[in-house]
């Protein structure tokens, strides 16, 4: 099945970009790659997604790699409200399950 | 819209009650999920269902039951509560089938505790 490996954790100052990287080498070429986040115990929140362009919101960017082996989400100006775990995810091969990992716990400090 | 909505937000359950967890969409989704998550850990899909009439088995299915007679409601029913079921559950709805370009909306969770 595909999946994907996250750094555990990763801390950031407020008012820099967080980068926080996501490999998922055995992604198919139809699979979008997605970025959630869950803040305490709360409902996971949909950030962004791609293909194998890069894409942009309101709320960060998505960078995927020409291979689309692995891709990185930016959040440009990170706050403290951005402290979160934050889950990259792919489809499960020939099924419709999102698979999620245990994510990357991002500590954003003053 | 309210988007997705669970209901209780807390349960305690002694070990053999029976329950079912209720979620409701207002977004018109064919496609909706289970998960489950334990401490500290990242979310396991239970049961997911690509429309009314037709459900399927997740990663971690045993235990639970469900059916989705409706587009709007996919309740999670569990017959025999046991305290490895103590966890907090979150359904969520996408329009198109996961990973498609179709993301998910997830419920505020419901937390569950059996002792």
């Amino acid at each position: 099945d595909a999946k994907t490996t996250q750094p555990p954790s990763m801390d950031c100052a407020e008012g820099r970009a967080a980068n926080l990287p996501c490999n998922h080498s055995t992604i198919s070429g139809n699979e979008y790659v997605y970025w959630y986040r869950q803040i305490h115990s709360q409902g996971p929140q949909y950030i962004i997604h791609g293909l194998k362009n890069n894409e942009t919101n309101e709320m960060a960017s998505l960078i995927i790699t020409e291979d689309r082996k692995s891709s990185t989400l930016i959040l440009p100006h990170a706050t403290l409200r951005d402290t979160a775990v934050y889950y990259c995810i792919v489809r499960a091969h020939n099924t419709d399950k999102l698979i999620f990992g245990t994510g990357t716990r991002l500590q954003v400090f003053p | 819209n309210a988007g997705v909505t669970q209901t209780p937000k807390f349960r305690i359950l002694k070990i053999g009650q029976s329950m079912t967890l209720q979620c409701t969409q207002d977004m018109n989704h064919n496609y909706m999920y289970w998960y489950r998550q334990d401490p500290g850990m990242g979310l396991k899909l239970i049961y997911y269902s690509v429309g009314a009439g037709i459900t399927d088995k997740g990663e971690v299915p045993n235990g639970y039951n469900v059916s989705r007679s409706t587009t709007e409601d996919f309740p999670l029913r569990l017959e025999l509560a046991a305290p490895s079921q103590t966890s907090v559950y979150f359904c969520a709805s996408s329009s198109g089938r996961a990973g498609y370009n179709s993301p998910l909306h997830f419920g505020n969770g419901t937390r569950l505790t059996v002792t």
